[in-house]
């Protein structure tokens, strides 16, 4: 069975890092792409990034490039978001998403059930 | 500002059926086929119902249902359920640009 589990979610001040971490089980981190979707306070989702399975290849939104960087754990089978420079719009539930097996495919098709992260002083 | 349009919600009696539309552009939706629904169920993690346009994962309900019409993505629920009531947003990847955009969400009151 597909699971995702996040941690690493905090209140933390402005200007201030975090560094989130996504623990797979029911297959391996490597075989798929992988990605971060948050959902700020009574908004809907929003992208943030994707790293696809061959590990050097990421993507950001760019209301974080610069700030975020994702990584892949192939060891640990675990995908981590390392969060510096955070504002308080960077509030939100962070969610670990897979990306869906198969060619051509492009969505995301098990999330986790998410990470609270609360920027405030 | 979301860059998939869809309506702020959506309410219907059970047994009804509704189409919640989800409006992009010619380099998202309406260029390729990487449109899939999401239904999220507060406090729990987004679940896939239609991908690929108009595909339906494994294990949803066949009164889930997807199509498109030029820029335009719908999701169709039939024989609406009390369980359907949740937030439904669909989302795109980009193809020319690699990266992916959500529409604003809709929400379903049964």
């Amino acid at each position: 069975e597909v699971q995702l589990v996040e941690s690493g979610g905090d209140l933390i001040q402005p200007g201030g890092s975090l560094r989130l971490s996504c623990a797979a089980s029911g297959f391996t981190v490597s075989s798929n792409f992988m990605g971060w979707v948050r959902q700020a306070p009574g908004k809907g989702l929003e992208w943030v990034s994707t790293i696809f399975g061959g590990g050097s290849t990421a993507y950001y939104a760019d209301s974080v490039k610069g700030r975020f960087t994702i990584s892949r754990g192939d060891l640990t089978n675990t995908v981590d978001l390392q969060m510096n420079s955070l504002r308080a719009e960077d509030t939100a539930v962070y969610y670990c998403a897979r990306g869906a097996t198969g060619a051509w495919a492009y969505h995301f098709d098990y999330w986790g059930q998410g990470a609270l992260v609360t920027v405030s002083s | 500002q979301s860059a998939l349009a869809q309506p702020a919600s959506v309410s219907a009696s059970p047994g009804q059926s509704i189409t919640i539309s989800c409006t992009g552009t010619s380099t998202d939706i309406g260029r390729n086929n990487y449109v899939a629904w999401y239904q999220h169920h507060p406090g729990k993690g987004p679940r896939v119902v239609v991908s690929d346009v108009t595909k339906r994962p494994s294990g949803v309900s066949d009164r889930f249902s997807g199509s498109r019409s030029g820029n335009t993505a719908s999701l169709t629920i039939s024989g609406l359920q009390a369980e359907d009531e949740a937030d439904y947003y669909c989302g795109s990847y980009t193809y020319n640009s690699d990266r992916w955009v959500f529409g604003g969400g809709t929400k379903v009151t049964v």
